[in-house]
């Protein structure tokens, strides 16, 4: 079946610009996470969906960073003002959502370069 | 979430067995030992996971410690579309909703050779 998918793959800005990332996950995964991959570092997470709700939102790094589940599937990460820190790849995945050892399958990412 | 360490990097032979070793000497009773790999320019993919007893997939084996401080990932046969970065990562068991993220170190980047 179709695994979990991001748009753009590729995304260049300039510094102050407003972005939007979008996630499908899997059909059928309730759950939903973001994270954030710098270069040589392992993925970084940002902010955990339960449905259509927040369920965590703890690594979001500041008030520039918001994300959103409106309907339970689809999921748009939003970046205002950007900046060049901002520069990584933007990794969706999703689950069954069942606490334990819910399996996350990822997306293959969305490289955003703000220059 | 308690640390797991990897080395760096490892290299081993096309065909060969590889032993990716993780040691984690503040796990939990209620943590799991769970094993992603991200191939160039992908996303990480699930491995294995396994708590106490050394486990078996078609793509690895998990050897776990009897003391559970470390575990090795075992790739019986490597081929070069092996070569990823390897991440071992703790997950308690106990987790509620909310608290069900991923926490990455830098795992060992492993090199096939052919």
């Amino acid at each position: 079946g179709a695994g979990v998918s991001q748009t753009p793959s590729n995304k260049v800005t300039e510094k102050g610009k407003y972005v939007e990332l979008r996630c499908d996950p899997i059909s059928g995964h309730t759950a939903l996470y973001w994270y954030r991959q710098s270069l040589g570092q392992g993925p970084e997470f940002l902010i955990y969906f339960q449905g259509t709700g927040a369920a965590d939102d703890s690594g979001l790094p500041n008030d520039r960073f918001f994300a959103v589940r409106p309907e339970g599937s689809v999921s748009t990460l939003k970046i205002q003002r950007t900046e060049r820190g901002d520069s990584a790849v933007y990794l969706c995945a999703s689950s069954y959502g069942v606490p334990d050892t819910d399996t996350q399958y990822f997306g293959p990412g969305t490289r955003l370069t703000v220059l | 979430d308690a640390k797991t360490t990897q080395p760096n990097s490892m290299e081993s032979n096309e065909e060969e067995p590889v032993h990716l070793p993780c040691n984690h000497s503040t796990i939990s009773g209620t943590d799991y030992i769970h094993w992603y790999r991200q191939l160039p320019s992908q996303g990480p993919e699930y491995v294995i996971h396994g708590l106490t007893s050394n486990v078996n997939n078609r793509m690895a084996s998990l050897a776990i410690a009897e003391d559970r401080k470390s575990s090795t990932l075992i790739l019986h046969r490597a081929t070069l579309r092996d070569a990823a970065v390897y991440y071992c990562i703790l997950r308690d068991v106990k987790t509620n909703f909310g608290n069900e993220k991923l926490t990455f170190g830098t795992g060992t980047r492993l090199t096939i050779i052919p």
